[in-house]
C-alpha cells in the first residue's frame, strides 16, 4: 500500500535556529495533514493541505504541498522549546489516516 | 466536549491475559480509528469504523486482535491472548469525515 517516509529520523537545533521536516510519497496524494506530538502525549492536527503548490502558515509555521502533490514539508523559523516533539505526516486517502514516520525534534535551549 | 475518552490511561498485564482497552469517540464523529504507536514502527493504523461498521481491519496484526464498535459512542480493542511484543500504545481517534483526526490520550499497554 501506499507508504509516507519523512526525513529527518531526528533533528537537534539550538533554539532560535529554522527547522524543516519533508514528506515524501511514492503516489499522489489527495490531502496532507501535518500533526505534532509533544513528549508523552498524543498527536494533535496543525493543518490540512489539499491544492497543488499549496503553501499556508501558522505564525513561525510553514506549510507546503508539492506541485505534484507526492510532498511536502513543514518548516518552522526560529525554534523555541515549546517546539520540542515529533511531527507526522498523514494522508486520508478513502478516510483511511496514515501516518508518516515522523520527525523526532529536539530544540537545546 | 472532552474529546476523545481512552481507558484505561495505562495497563499492566501477564503475557497470556485478555486485555480490552475501550474508547469513545467524540459525538457526531462517523470515522472511528485504533492506531499503536511503537518507537520500531510507528504509529499503525489497526482498524477503522465508518458508521459503527468496521470498514479496514488489515492493519489488525493477528488473529489474537479483535476490535468491536457495538454502538456510536463506544469502541472496544480486544487482545486475547496478550503477549509481551504487543507492549506499545495504543491510540483510539475520531474524525466527522476526511478532515482532521482527533486523539484520545492514548493506552499504555505493558505484557510482562
Amino acid at each position: 500500500g501506499q507508504q509516507v517516509m519523512q526525513i529527518p529520523q531526528y533533528q537537534h537545533v539550538q533554539e532560535g535556529e529554522d527547522f524543516t521536516t519533508y514528506c515524501n510519497s511514492s503516489t499522489t496524494l489527495s490531502n496532507i495533514q501535518w500533526y505534532k506530538q509533544r513528549p508523552g502525549g498524543h498527536p494533535v492536527f496543525l493543518i490540512q493541505l489539499v491544492k497543488s503548490g499549496e503553501v499556508k502558515k501558522q505564525k513561525r509555521l510553514t506549510f507546503q504541498f508539492g506541485e505534484a502533490k507526492k510532498n511536502s514539508s513543514l518548516h518552522i523559523t526560529a525554534t523555541q522549546t515549546t517546539d520540542v516533539g515529533t511531527y507526522f505526516c498523514s494522508y486520508s486517502g478513502t478516510y483511511k489516516y496514515i501516518f508518516g514516520t515522523g520527525t523526532r525534534l529536539k530544540v537545546l535551549a | 466536549d472532552a474529546g476523545v475518552i481512552q481507558s484505561p490511561r495505562h495497563e499492566v498485564t501477564e503475557m497470556g491475559q485478555e486485555v480490552t482497552l475501550r474508547c469513545k469517540p467524540i459525538s457526531g464523529h462517523d470515522y472511528l480509528f485504533w492506531y499503536r504507536q511503537t518507537m520500531m514502527r510507528g504509529l499503525e493504523l489497526l482498524i477503522y469504523f465508518n458508521n459503527n461498521v468496521p470498514i479496514d481491519d488489515s492493519g489488525m496484526p493477528e488473529d489474537r486482535f479483535s476490535a468491536k464498535m457495538p454502538n456510536a459512542s463506544f469502541s472496544t480493542l480486544k487482545i486475547q491472548p496478550s503477549e509481551p511484543r504487543d507492549s506499545a500504545v495504543y491510540f483510539c481517534a475520531s474524525a466527522p469525515r476526511n478532515t482532521e483526526a482527533f486523539f484520545g490520550q492514548g493506552t499504555r499497554l505493558t505484557v510482562v
